[in-house]
């Protein structure tokens, strides 16, 4: 079966410092990954989506970056944070065509 | 832009009683819908997935889609407390595998 793995789970970071968040999945192959954030209190802003290792697409502009450095491997990156930063950060995979996403535990980001 | 939009609540119902959550969305290539459950401070989980017009069911949970009135819902039956949760609704094409997420609706289910 299939599994995705986030972490860390919680991580309290002060502003100017780098960031670095990462998603794995098992059980599937060349799967259509994606990067959520989740302010307080509000809905999931889709930040970048991946349909293939080194292929991302960005849908905010943003402070964040992202790679896909193998086919089931997503990193969220960032060089400085700012306290606009904090959130909910999920990760999910998808197969195109197939079903909606399942989402990993997440990852709750404090920028102080 | 295209929008899923949903009303944020609270929906307040009795314990036993039916839990009615509605959805609009604008992208009439929508081909698939979804409705994702999230306890507070976790992330969300996915309970039902629709396609075609007309009812899904499944156990106490009922998925609604009439793609003419661009529109979602999905009811509960026999509602518990630990149905109390945020319900978020996404619709997406087959052919990008983007889903567009609504801001949920809060429900709370009072014994």
């Amino acid at each position: 079966s299939q599994t995705i793995h986030q972490w860390p789970a919680t991580l309290v970071q002060p502003v100017g410092s780098p960031l670095s968040l990462e998603c794995t999945v098992e059980g599937t192959s060349n799967p259509n990954l994606y990067w959520y954030r989740q302010a307080a209190g509000r809905g999931l802003q889709l930040l970048f989506y991946s349909v293939g290792i080194g292929q991302i697409s960005s849908e905010v502009p943003q402070n964040l970056s992202a790679s896909r450095p193998q086919d089931r491997q997503f990193i969220l990156s960032s060089k400085k944070l700012l306290l606009s930063d904090s959130g909910f950060y999920l990760c999910a995979w998808s197969v195109l065509g197939r079903g909606g996403y399942t989402f990993g535990s997440g990852t709750r980001l404090t920028v102080v | 832009q295209k929008e899923v939009e949903q009303n944020s609540g609270p929906l307040s119902v009795p314990e036993g009683a039916i839990a009615s959550l509605n959805c609009t969305y604008s992208d009439r290539g929508s081909q698939s819908f979804f409705w994702y459950r999230q306890y507070s401070g976790k992330s969300p989980e996915l309970i039902m997935s629709i396609y075609s017009n007309g009812d899904k069911e499944d156990g106490r949970f009922t998925a609604q889609l009439n793609k003419a009135s661009q529109y979602v819902s999905l009811l509960i039956r026999d509602s518990q407390p630990s149905d109390s949760a945020t319900y978020l609704c996404a619709g997406g094409s087959s052919n990008t595998g983007k889903l567009i997420f609504g801001q949920g609706t809060t429900l709370q289910v009072k014994p």
